[in-house]
Formats: structure tokens, C-alpha cells, sequence
């Protein structure tokens, strides 16, 4: 089964600071999309960046920014200038062939 | 307001029963999914549909079924042949296939126990 690979259940960082979240997927396709999902304690699931594959630049929302290595299947997601709201769990996902498929998450504490 | 509602928010069923969970939208999307979510497993894919009428089983598809009458709704039911139907369950509704060029968009979530 193709899956989606998130290595650090929890991550922690001071508030201002940067902190990075990563992620590797497996896929025998070509033309696919990559999200990165955020979900605070109220469980509602909130986008917060989507990556095209076949692009190379990398995306980038404000505050949020990917690295995107096409060849290593690497999609890690970078947090700049960390915010107290920032704190939740965050899903890594790849979408093709209708099926979206999830990591396991990333639970993100930011300390004051 | 356009959005993607899911009904109840929580939900008790005795063991042996069939409960249907409820999905519309309004936001003109053809595909819409099902996920549940357990503590530590992430989201899991139930069943997916991206034309009314038409639905395919997704990885944990054993134990629930679907309908696709109208293109706004996506029910769920989950059958008294689930063996661990307590979970978080999340529908999904995106314009066309996520994989191609749309994000999917989430209801609340509804909480299912099983008494």
C-alpha cells in the first residue's frame, strides 16, 4: 500500500522560533499533489499549504513554507516566527487517483 | 455560507445496532470521502465517491457502507458487522480529484460511541 510516513509524533518550540515538521511519502505516480493539513484541538481540519509535484518551487503561505524533494519523496513542512495558535496536530497528505491519503500526524507544542 | 456539514456531532449506539452518519454539502463539489480517526493512526479513508451514483471502498471499507443518491450528500452508515466502530469520523468534499488540483474540504466531525 502506498503510504504516507510522518517520523515525529510530537515536536516542541519556543514561541518566535522556527521549526521544521517532516514527511515522506511513497508513490509509482507522476502527477500527484501534496497537503500539509492543520488540526487544532476544536478537530476541525484546516489547510494550510498544498504542493503541486510537478513544480519545482517550493510553496510557501506566509509564515509556512515547503521543502519539496521530488527525487527523495520528501515533503517536510517549515513553521517561521512560531505562533501560540500555531499548536496543533498537523497532517502531512498525498492526493492522486482520488484517494487522499494521510501521515499519522505531528502533535506541535509552542512554548510562551 | 457555503460549507460542509456533518450530523450529529456526537453519537451513541448499542452494540449490535446500525447508526447512519449524516454529510451535505453545499459547495458544488462532485467528489466527497469519509475518514476515521483513531488516536495515533492518522486519517483513514472509508469510502470515496466522485459522481453521484458511483462510489469506490477505500482502505478500512469492511463494516460500513455509503450512498450517492445526490450529488450534496454522502451518508455513512456503520453496520452492526463493524467490530471497533468507536472513532472520530470525518467527511470530506473537494471540486474534483484531490490528487489533480483541489484541496478537500472538512466537516466538524462526528463522535461515535459505542455503548
Amino acid at each position: 500500500a502506498q503510504t504516507v510516513t510522518q517520523s515525529q509524533p510530537e515536536m516542541s518550540v519556543q514561541e518566535a522560533e522556527t521549526v521544521t515538521l517532516s514527511c515522506t511519502y511513497d508513490t509509482s505516480e507522476s502527477d500527484y499533489y501534496l497537503f500539509w493539513y492543520k488540526q487544532p484541538p476544536s478537530r476541525q481540519m484546516i489547510l494550510v499549504i498544498r504542493q503541486e509535484a510537478y513544480k519545482q518551487q517550493n510553496a510557501t503561505e506566509n509564515r509556512f513554507s515547503v521543502n519539496f524533494q521530488k527525487a527523495a519523496k520528501s515533503f517536510s513542512l517549515k513553521i517561521s516566527d512560531s505562533q501560540l495558535g500555531d499548536a496543533a496536530m498537523y497532517f502531512c497528505a498525498r492526493g492522486s487517483q482520488g484517494n487522499l491519503i494521510f501521515g499519522k500526524g505531528t502533535k506541535l507544542s509552542v512554548k510562551p | 455560507d457555503g460549507g460542509i456539514t456533518q450530523s450529529p456531532k456526537y453519537l451513541f449506539r448499542k452494540e449490535g445496532q446500525n447508526v447512519t452518519l449524516s454529510c451535505e454539502q453545499n459547495l458544488n463539489h462532485d467528489a466527497m470521502y469519509w475518514y476515521r480517526q483513531d488516536p495515533g493512526q492518522g486519517l483513514r479513508l472509508i469510502y470515496y465517491s466522485q459522481i453521484v451514483n458511483d462510489f469506490q471502498k477505500g482502505d478500512i471499507a469492511e463494516g460500513y457502507s455509503v450512498s450517492r443518491e445526490k450529488k450534496e450528500s454522502f451518508p455513512l452508515t456503520v453496520t452492526s458487522a463493524q467490530k471497533n466502530p468507536t472513532a472520530f469520523y470525518l467527511c470530506a468534499s473537494s471540486a474534483r480529484d484531490p490528487g489533480t488540483n483541489t484541496e478537500a474540504f472538512f466537516g466538524q466531525g462526528t463522535r461515535l460511541t459505542v455503548v
